[in-house]
């Protein structure tokens, strides 16, 4: 089946520690997203690419990174200058990053700092 | 700045029950209005995806409309059923910035039994 894997499911990371969530697709899509979710609030978006080897900051960018260096993989890193990094994470998909299309979403990966 | 608003947060409401949901938004200027899902630690499946140029969608039990004028959709679930229970977002893609979907904080649907 087509569809968008994130793992791990729980992640907890302790100070001063990066941490790397990770989102495969096989899909074929050429965009794809990150998302934050925090109780009580809408997803903002944290990054997105539209192709290889190219991305851009979303509205929380600061603390995070990406790298896009497969079609199929787009892995989140949570920096140490990331000081609230408790939320749940989404990561999304679109077939070509044009407008009008659906976004599909992985299942989420909820973290947790100890 | 585009912002997405939906009212009320939750909702209870018993099983066969036709219901409505309600989401506004401040821009008018947007591609399309995308309706999702979402049960509780999961992620989102999209329901119903609105173009600008269109006033309505339909699938199965659910029905959204869009009045972009106004700045609001509505999603309409007809004979609700406990299934139908979960968070139900909308969310808007602005034509200006860059920043793609701007998602609402969802309503929070339970339909008792």
């Amino acid at each position: 089946d087509g569809g968008i894997t994130q793992s791990p499911k729980y992640l907890f990371r302790k100070e001063g520690q990066n941490v790397t969530l990770s989102c495969e697709q096989n899909l074929n899509h050429d965009a794809m997203y990150w998302y934050r979710q925090d109780p009580g609030q809408g997803l903002r978006l944290i990054y997105y690419s539209q192709i290889v080897n190219d991305f851009q900051k979303g509205d929380i960018a600061e603390g995070y990174s990406v790298s896009r260096e497969k079609k199929e993989s787009f892995p989140l890193t949570v920096t140490s200058a990331q000081k609230n990094p408790t939320a749940f994470y989404l990561c999304a998909s679109s077939s070509s990053g044009t407008v009008n299309e659906k976004l599909f979403f992985g299942s989420g990966t909820q973290l947790s700092v100890l | 700045k585009q912002e997405v608003t939906q009212i009320p947060a939750a909702l209870s409401v018993p099983e066969g029950e036709n219901l409505v949901l309600n989401c506004s938004f401040t821009d008018s200027a947007i591609y399309n209005l995308q309706w999702f899902r979402q049960d509780p630690g999961k992620g989102l499946t999209s329901l119903l995806l609105i173009q600008s140029s269109q006033r309505e969608q339909t699938s199965g039990r659910l029905n959204a409309s869009l009045d972009k004028s106004s700045g609001r959709s509505t999603l309409y679930i007809a004979a609700s059923q406990p299934g139908d229970s979960a968070t139900y977002l909308c969310a808007v893609e602005s034509t200006s910035g860059t920043y793609k979907y701007i998602f609402g904080t969802g309503t929070r649907l339970k339909v008792l039994a």
